[in-house]
This record gives structure tokens, C-alpha cells and sequence, in this order.
């Protein structure tokens, strides 16, 4: 089985620095994926991590763990344009690959 | 590049009837996702499709069914609908099933249930 796990919304200030979480659970693991979704719009690809370690892409980075089943995209020097929901998606080991997504996190930025 | 295109952006159809979405995915790439989307459920995977054979299958009822073509592109068929379809159904494409490689997503179809 599968369970990803991920805050439900979260509220940041223009400007300062978020970090959103996501804990998994699965029985074969090749890689996290984090997208971007802003409202009434199709989800854009943000990062991919296999490894341990931090990826950083510009005010986006991707952190992940392996061994604690644990992620995070932090966003720094928020924009209000950065409000949307971020979407933390697990890519499964095997012949073809499955990608299964988290329930997302509302991300709001206030002045 | 054209992107993943989705037609048609909306429907409204009414319970018991059949619905059939078309997803045209990004030219090169041969495999096509489709997930539900709802409020409280978030993205819901339905099936996978490469070469024109389904590859992975979400929980879904067997009222909701694929098919791939020689082209890539992509049908879902929804038959009997009721009032819990409704939902914004989304199409990724991506280059393979292996690796890293990301899904590109079309804008959806809304689908209404009345």
C-alpha cells in the first residue's frame, strides 16, 4: 500500500521563507515529485529528488530523507504569486512506474 | 511545443448517461495518466497508458475506462454517471515510465453531473 501525507493549508507572509512537508509510506520507492498548482489551472512540475539531499532551483529547493520516507519544498523570499497548492507526488519502483500524488497543500501568502 | 490538450474543458451531462474525454498528449510522448480531481480527495490516479496497452490501474470502478491509440492520444469513458463523477478529470503525458521523468498536465475537463 501507499499513504502520503501532507499539511492541508498553510498561511505565509510576502517575503519570508515556507516550508512545506510531505511524509510517505510505500512499498517501492523511486522518487518525489513536487508540482505546482495554482487555482483553476493544470499542475506545473516544480523539482524531482531520488537521492538524499537538498536540490535547489532558484527561490524552490527540495529536500528529501529516504530513510524517514520524508520531503520538503521550501520557497524563499515569497511572492504572492506563489499562492496555490503544492503537490507532493511519489513515483513507485517497478516496470512502469505509477505516480501517486498527495491531497496537496494550500499554500496562502498574505502582505 | 504544443502542450497536453484536453477536450472539452467543460461538460455537464446528467446521471446515467456516458461521457468520453480525448487527451492529446505532448508529441514524443508515449505514455498518458489520467486522474480525477476533487476537493476532498485531491488528485485520484484512474489508469496509465503506453504503447496502447493500459499499464497501471488506480480504484476505480470498471464504469470508468481507457484506450490509447497508435498516435498516443488518449480517450476515457465514464458510463452510468452519477452525481460523485463530478470532478475535474486531468490528463499527464510523459516521455517514458522510467526515471525521473515528470508528467506535463493538460488543463482538465470539468465535468458536471446533474
Amino acid at each position: 500500500g501507499q499513504n502520503i501525507d501532507q499539511p492541508t493549508e498553510m498561511t505565509a507572509t510576502e517575503g519570508a521563507i515556507v516550508q512545506i512537508n510531505c511524509t510517505y509510506q510505500t512499498s517501492g520507492f523511486n522518487g518525489l515529485f513536487w508540482y505546482q498548482q495554482h487555482a483553476g489551472e493544470a499542475p506545473t512540475f516544480l523539482s524531482y529528488n531520488v537521492l538524499d539531499g537538498l536540490e535547489e532551483k532558484g527561490r524552490f529547493s527540495s529536500f528529501l530523507s529516504r530513510s524517514k520516507g520524508y520531503s520538503y519544498l521550501l520557497l524563499k523570499e515569497l511572492q504572492m504569486k506563489d499562492s496555490a497548492s503544492y503537490l507532493c507526488a511519489v513515483l513507485n519502483s517497478g516496470g512502469y512506474q505509477k505516480v501517486t500524488f498527495g491531497t496537496g497543500t494550500k499554500l496562502q501568502v498574505i502582505p | 511545443k504544443a502542450g497536453v490538450t484536453q477536450t472539452p474543458r467543460y461538460l455537464i451531462k446528467t446521471r446515467g448517461q456516458q461521457v468520453t474525454l480525448s487527451c492529446s498528449p505532448i508529441s514524443g510522448h508515449r505514455s498518458v495518466s489520467w486522474y480525477q480531481q476533487t476537493p476532498g480527495q485531491g488528485l485520484q490516479f484512474l489508469f496509465e497508458y503506453f504503447s496502447e496497452t493500459q499499464r497501471n490501474k488506480g480504484n476505480f470502478p470498471g464504469r470508468f475506462s481507457g484506450r490509447q491509440f497508435s498516435n498516443s492520444r488518449s480517450e476515457m469513458n465514464v458510463s452510468t454517471l452519477e452525481l460523485g463523477d463530478s470532478a475535474l478529470y486531468l490528463c499527464a503525458s510523459r516521455a517514458g515510465t522510467g526515471g525521473g521523468q515528470p508528467q506535463h498536465f493538460g488543463d482538465g475537463t470539468r465535468l458536471s453531473i446533474l
